[in-house]
């Protein structure tokens, strides 16, 4: 299947910094990527649609001002997470919609990205 | 997009076939039925999809009922790296409007015992 890489895995930062993630469509061309956000013992809550050329579409409830979206290119959607907190600590993770597969447009998962704000 | 109800919990025995139900009753025309697991601290790999066929793949068979109201996820033989969250997710096709996001529900947490 289709392969999405996210980087870095595992990221460590102190409070009132900014982190990035990166997520990258390996061999396919992805002009939507989807970022979600997942607590210890919780399903993936999706947090935004990114776009490539054009503003992220975030769910109800997310800061667009805190979790900055860019979908500079096919193959790349990146996360800020803008002035971390403790409870920014979670697992994000990407997906992305391979558009020229179908039925349905599969979309891939990355293997997602562990943030601890200390 | 549809909401699915899902037992959130199953045990099965290494080797047997797992079964893993889902009931999607206010599923319309136009939504797949998509089923991705996610083992622990991993992100969500996907198994399979489908309308309104039956489908199978080297992971797993998809049985959806003929209403489409219900459907089911077979694991043949299950091992224990099949143990993980399976999640039945429903979603329009992209275009016309659709993103075709994928909403997540619990899932159910598949155990399987040696």
């Amino acid at each position: 299947g289709a392969v999405v890489s996210q980087h870095p895995s595992r990221v460590i930062c102190k409070s009132g910094t900014s982190v990035k993630i990166e997520c990258r469509s390996l061999d396919f061309q992805a002009t939507t990527m989807f970022w979600y956000r997942q607590f210890p013992k919780q399903s993936l809550m999706l947090m935004a649609t990114s776009n490539e050329g054009s503003k992220a579409t975030y769910e109800q409830g997310v800061e667009k001002d805190k979790f900055l979206i860019n979908h500079a290119s096919l193959t790349l959607s990146t996360l800020t997470v803008t002035s971390a907190h403790p409870e920014d600590s979670s697992f994000y993770i990407c997906s992305a919609r391979d558009q020229w597969v179908n039925p349905g447009n599969t979309i891939y998962f990355g293997e997602g990205s562990w943030l601890t704000v200390v | 997009d549809a909401k699915t109800t899902q037992p959130p919990s199953m045990d099965c025995a290494e080797g047997r076939a797992a079964n893993l139900p889902c009931n999607h009753s206010t599923i319309s025309g136009n939504e797949y039925v998509y089923w991705y697991r996610q083992i622990h601290s991993q992100g969500p790999q996907y198994i399979i999809h489908g309308l309104k066929n039956n489908e199978t793949n080297e992971m797993a068979s998809l049985i959806i009922t003929e209403d489409r109201k219900s459907s089911t996820l077979i694991l043949p033989h299950a091992t224990l790296r099949d143990t993980a969250v399976y999640y039945c997710i429903v979603r329009g096709i992209s275009g016309s409007g659709n993103t075709g996001k994928l909403i997540f529900g619990q899932g159910t947490t598949l155990q399987v015992k040696p």
